[in-house]
């Protein structure tokens, strides 16, 4: 199994502009996950997905828009890109919320300029 | 409001030495709570976790000790080897159907040969 993988790893968008970040997972997991790190900030939730059709916003979702067509494939979308969106980007899933591991990709890191 | 804090921000110890991160958290509703470890340019991964039921839990050289009187757990690090040297961020989460998962900000441990 592959776990769970994200495209591009880096990438620089200019201001304004938009993207869409991958995420794919093999584990046939129902929830997935999106989070942004910054430095000395730990992980923050931009939007989770409960199942294929279901997405919900995090704690930070302001910028950002997502969609869940498959069990698999959880793309998040920027639009407009700023500056405050420079980050490192994770995509995460698990079996389940409460009490489970979440299995983590291994990153985008997003630079806005 | 942040609901789960670390001590110390960043953490330096010489080799065999033992590593001791603490965590601190405010919601009593938690009840399952996970330290993750990050290495550079990687995602988080689960290292050990811990329910409220138990005091303690080992595995291997890393122990989960647990306080919920004082709404505390900690993280150590026996025998400290530069392998180990990476961000570990804490984490808790409560059962429920909005349940999420609250990361602390992580702290950088550093083990010098």
């Amino acid at each position: 199994n592959a776990g769970v993988t994200q495209t591009p790893k880096f990438r620089i968008l200019k201001i304004g502009q938009s993207m869409t970040l991958q995420c794919t997972q093999d584990m046939n997991h129902n929830y997935m996950y999106w989070y942004r790190q910054d430095p000395g900030m730990g992980l923050k939730l931009i939007y989770y997905s409960v199942g294929a059709g279901i997405t919900d916003k995090g704690e930070v979702p302001n910028g950002y828009n997502v969609s869940r067509s498959t069990t698999e494939d959880f793309p998040l979308r920027l639009e407009l890109a700023a500056p405050s969106q420079t980050s490192v980007y994770f995509c995460a899933s698990s079996y389940f919320v409460h009490g489970y591991e979440q299995y983590f990709g291994p990153g985008t890191r997003l630079t806005v300029t | 409001q942040q609901q789960v804090k670390q001590s110390p921000q960043s953490l330096i110890v010489q080799k065999g030495g033992i590593s001791i991160i603490n965590c601190a958290y405010e919601n009593t509703a938690f009840d399952y709570f996970p330290w993750y470890q990050q290495f550079p340019g990687k995602g988080p991964a689960l290292l050990i976790a811990i329910r409220p039921d138990v005091s303690e839990k080992k595995e291997g050289r890393f122990t989960i000790s647990f306080n919920k009187s004082a709404k505390q757990f900690s993280l150590h690090i026996m025998d400290s080897q530069p392998g180990d040297s990476a961000t570990y961020f804490c984490a808790a989460s409560s059962a429920g159907a909005n349940s999420k998962l609250t990361f602390g900000k992580g702290i950088t441990l550093s083990v010098r040969p």
